[in-house]
């Protein structure tokens, strides 16, 4: 079956350390699209990729990272330095040149302690 | 002002009422518009795009007037199972990228 996996569902980490979120796409989408939602706030853009081994801030890459080595993945690095990573973070991909449906991955729910 | 508005509800209404929500967009330039549905602590499912002329999925029924900048969702005979969040998508163009902008969502619960 053709969709997007995150892994992992729940995530865990103390305060301080790095952590990477997974996004693994088979449905040979161009671009994929990282986004966190907070209680009370719609989704927010942090980062999107067009293309391999390209990729841009969204609108609070601050304290993230990501890579696009690979067409179908585009894992997410939550850095020490974003002061409230605790949020459910949703991967996303479309075929690019359509600007209609963006799938979604089942999305990682990140709590730091 | 936000981008796209959305009353976040809840809006508790009985089986078998109608139901409406509306969501504004402050960006003119806006080129497309959708209603997502988000059930409780999973991702976001595109429920149907908005178009100009207006657009029927059944019991559902979506509506954009650009003139006043703002979208419209009309559920009929609302079923138990479309107790979720829907949110308000509009599709802008930001220096050729282009970015989708959800609404906080507006929260529906139907009650037996």
């Amino acid at each position: 079956d053709g969709g997007i996996t995150q892994s992992p569902k729940y995530l865990f980490r103390k305060e301080g350390q790095n952590v990477t979120l997974s996004c693994e796409q088979n449905l040979n989408h161009d671009a994929m699209y990282w986004y966190r939602q907070d209680p009370g706030q719609g989704l927010r853009l942090i980062y999107y990729s067009q293309i391999v081994n390209d990729f841009q801030k969204g609108d609070i890459a601050e304290g993230y990272s990501v890579s696009r080595e690979k067409k179908e993945s585009f894992p997410l690095t939550v850095t020490s330095a974003q002061k409230n990573p605790t949020a459910f973070y949703l991967c996303a991909s479309r075929v690019r040149g359509q600007p209609n449906e963006q799938f979604f991955g089942p999305g990682t729910r990140l709590t730091v302690l | 002002r936000k981008e796209v508005e959305q009353d976040p509800g809840p809006f508790n209404v009985p089986e078998g009422a109608t139901v409406a929500f509306n969501c504004t967009y402050s960006n003119s330039a806006s080129q497309s518009f959708f209603w997502y549905r988000q059930d409780c602590r999973k991702e976001p499912k595109l429920l149907m795009s908005v178009y100009s002329s207006g657009n029927e999925d059944g019991r559902f029924t979506a509506q954009l007037n650009r003139a006043s900048q703002y979208i419209s969702l009309l559920i009929r005979d609302s079923k138990l199972s479309d107790s979720a969040t829907y949110l308000c998508v509009v599709n802008t163009r930001n220096t050729g990228f282009q970015k989708l902008v959800f609404g906080t969502g507006t929260r529906l619960l139907v009650s037996p």
